[in-house]
């Protein structure tokens, strides 16, 4: 069964523009969640998408949005971006949604914001 | 959500067992333990998990206290691939399915 794709794997962008970033989760997984790695704050959570519907949220700015659609794949935008905003974003996927779910991450994708 | 405190460091001789120790003492009856490794600049990889029980999988053994207030990651012989982060993490059996990542155990395998 093939894991956890992101696409694009590294991005470049200037300060202001937004950026799309795509996930595809293992296939029959319906729980998609994102996170953020930085250097400074680590490895943080985003939010999570769960049949279409955002299950949780972490505590970043609503500049972060998702969104996912009805074949699980999920995609998340950030608008105006920062410098602060380069990291290595990460998706998960897992069968279901709750605290019983297995999450498996995807290898990232690398954003930089000049 | 209980919180886990691990070494920032470990190093271990390829070969041997890796034995990478994690505490959560905070834990409460339905928390399961979590364990994930980070190959650098690649995506976190699951390892195991565990409830009361000692677990075992192709890739290594959970050993979980009595009490459930830590826990102990045998990787059983430790190559150069296994050099990596290793986060514990502890996660409630209901509520929400995110994952709260410390700052985990930087493990070295020398060879």
């Amino acid at each position: 069964k093939a894991g956890v794709t992101q696409t694009p794997r590294y991005l470049i962008k200037t300060r202001g523009q937004q950026v799309t970033l795509s996930c595809s989760p293992i296939s029959g997984h319906r729980s998609v969640s994102w996170y953020q790695q930085t250097p400074g704050q680590g490895l943080q959570f985003l939010f999570e998408y769960f049949s279409e519907t955002q299950r949780n949220k972490g505590n970043f700015p609503g500049r972060f949005s998702g969104r996912q659609f009805s074949n699980s794949r999920s995609e998340m935008n950030v608008s105006t971006l920062e410098l602060g905003d380069s990291a290595l974003y990460l998706c998960a996927s897992s069968l279901g949604s709750g605290g019983q779910e297995t999450q498996y991450f995807g290898p990232g994708t690398r954003l930089l914001v000049l | 959500d209980a919180k886990t405190t691990q070494p920032p460091s470990m190093d271990c001789a390829e070969g041997r067992a890796a034995n990478l120790p994690c505490n959560h003492s905070t834990i409460s009856g339905n928390e399961y333990v979590y364990w994930y490794r980070q190959i650098h600049s690649q995506g976190p990889q699951y390892i195991i998990h565990g409830l009361k029980n000692n677990e075992t999988n192709e890739m290594a053994s959970l050993i979980i206290t009595e009490d459930r207030k830590s826990s102990t990651l045998i990787l059983p012989h430790a190559t150069l691939r296994d050099t990596a982060v290793y986060y514990c993490i502890v996660k409630p059996q209901t509520g929400a399915n995110n994952l709260f990542f410390g700052t985990g155990t930087r493990l070295t395998v020398i060879p």
